[in-house]
């Protein structure tokens, strides 16, 4: 059965501090890895991601992939109250669906 | 800049009733989808839809759901006998291509009493 697993489920930080998040994956048809950031509702798109070892920068958010060891990190530096959300790992198998993690809940204290 | 619109954003439903979602994907985009998020749960995928057909489903889209994109922009899922256990937000989604990323709704918050 095709897993996608976030850790750690819940984190609370300072602003300023830098955190990173893990996902880690087991699908049987890998096509790329997405990132998503959920507020309140709709997940809003970070970062996609099919090639290992290239990182993804958008201001202070980067990530990179590792197809061997099957895990992806979402770096954020300088953390702000407005980064604050849940952030989901989500995997496309195949060609059309796309697998999501459990999510991490950010909270990041003024 | 464009969007995935969803409407009505909360449904409140009698168990038993019948229920349309309905979604207004990105102009240009050929790829739709639902997923559905109980709450404090993940995001789960219930149907994708490519060229006027499905493409995939899920063991949740069972014979109670449906999909439609009855003319160029509305994409709709109808659920004919809602059960308690249907209560979730459900999101539709949509991409512009293959291997492209998707570009999620606000959601309908659906709440079968």
């Amino acid at each position: 059965e095709d897993k996608v697993v976030q850790s750690p489920l819940s984190l609370v930080v300072h602003e300023g501090d830098t955190v990173t998040l893990n996902c880690s994956y087991e699908v049987t048809n890998f096509r790329s890895l997405l990132w998503y950031k959920q507020e309140k509702k709709a997940p809003t798109f970070l970062f996609m991601l099919t090639s290992s070892g290239i990182e993804k920068k958008s201001g202070r958010l980067s990530s990179i992939l590792d197809k061997k060891e099957l895990f992806s990190i979402l770096n954020i530096t300088a953390t702000q109250t407005g980064d604050s959300a849940i952030y989901l790992c989500a995997i496309r198998t195949g060609t059309y669906k796309y697998i999501f993690g459990t999510g991490t809940r950010l909270k990041v204290l003024a | 800049e464009p969007e995935v619109t969803q409407t009505p954003s909360h449904q409140v439903t009698q168990m038993g009733q019948e229920v349309i979602l309905r979604c207004v994907p990105i102009s240009n985009h050929l790829y739709f989808y639902w997923y559905r998020q109980i709450l404090g749960q993940k995001v789960e995928f219930l149907v994708s839809f490519y060229n006027n057909e499905i493409s995939e489903k899920s063991e949740i889209f069972d014979d109670q759901f449906s999909v439609e994109r009855p003319d160029g922009s509305n994409f709709t899922l109808k659920i004919r006998s809602t059960k308690l256990e249907d209560s979730a937000m459900y999101f539709c989604a949509s991409e512009q291509g293959f291997m492209t990323e998707a570009f999620f709704g606000q959601g309908t918050r659906l709440t079968v009493v």
